[in-house]
């Protein structure tokens, strides 16, 4: 079984400041991808980025990067510039890598709660 | 865009009741989830279907169940409802990947949310 770890259970930054959410997991797959949702106040939980564990590159969307380490089994998400609309919760999530199709469930952690003050 | 539609945004039910929550997803996708959420505990997967009529439990099936008759529906039944089962409950889909690994299991679009209250 997986386990995904998040140890910020809430955080505070200045609008316009860089934030680093942290996320760590445990699993003995080799091949398995790793997530962060975001949800606001609305509850709909949307896809930051995605990264999958065979490839080295860290993955970026925008402002929006992480640092995977995969030797150390750890996946924290970058926030540059920050801005009001980035309020809400953060889930790093952990999927195994089906082989042959079929579906998999996500593994969450309990979540960030991300304060951005104007 | 993906739409995933949850039937009731709030539902008020009381215990011993039988509570269907109905989930429709409009992208033919072959795989759906049901979810509770609660605060401090995150997202936990209850049950999930890979196919019409077939489905797995995930990590918490205990008292409920699940039901996929079409492709784009995806029901999560509450057999005898209890005050412990009052939580937020999130469906979400995703599409099966196509023969490359790096598209195996793609990303899963989820809906608004039910926020399910047990008396």
């Amino acid at each position: 079984a997986q386990t995904v770890t998040q140890s910020q259970p809430e955080m505070s930054v200045q609008e316009a400041e860089t934030v680093t959410l942290s996320c760590t997991y445990d699993t003995s797959e080799n091949n398995y991808y790793l997530f962060w949702y975001k949800q606001p106040p609305s509850r709909q939980m949307i896809l930051v980025i995605r990264q999958e564990a065979y490839k080295q590159q860290n993955a970026t969307e925008n402002r929006f990067s992480v640092n995977f380490q995969k030797a150390a089994k750890s996946f924290s998400l970058k926030i540059s510039d920050s801005q009001l609309g980035d309020t809400a919760m953060y889930f790093c999530a952990f999927m195994k890598w089906g082989s042959g199709g079929g579906a998999d469930g996500l593994t969450f952690g309990k979540g960030t709660h991300l304060i951005i003050q104007p | 865009d993906v739409k995933v539609t949850q039937s009731s945004r709030y539902l008020v039910k009381r215990t011993g009741e039988k509570v269907f929550l109905e989930c429709v997803q409009d992208m033919d996708h072959e795989n759906m989830f049901w979810y509770r959420q609660d605060p401090g505990l995150g997202l936990r997967l209850i049950y999930f279907s890979y196919d019409v009529k077939m489905k797995e439990k995930g990590d918490i099936p205990e008292g409920y169940s699940v039901s996929r008759e079409k492709k784009e529906r995806f029901s999560l039944i509450l057999e005898s409802a209890s005050t412990n089962q009052t939580s937020m409950y999130l469906c979400a889909s995703s599409s099966l990947g196509q023969g490359s690994p790096s598209y195996s299991n793609q990303p899963q679009h989820f809906g608004d949310g039910t926020r399910l209250s047990i008396l």
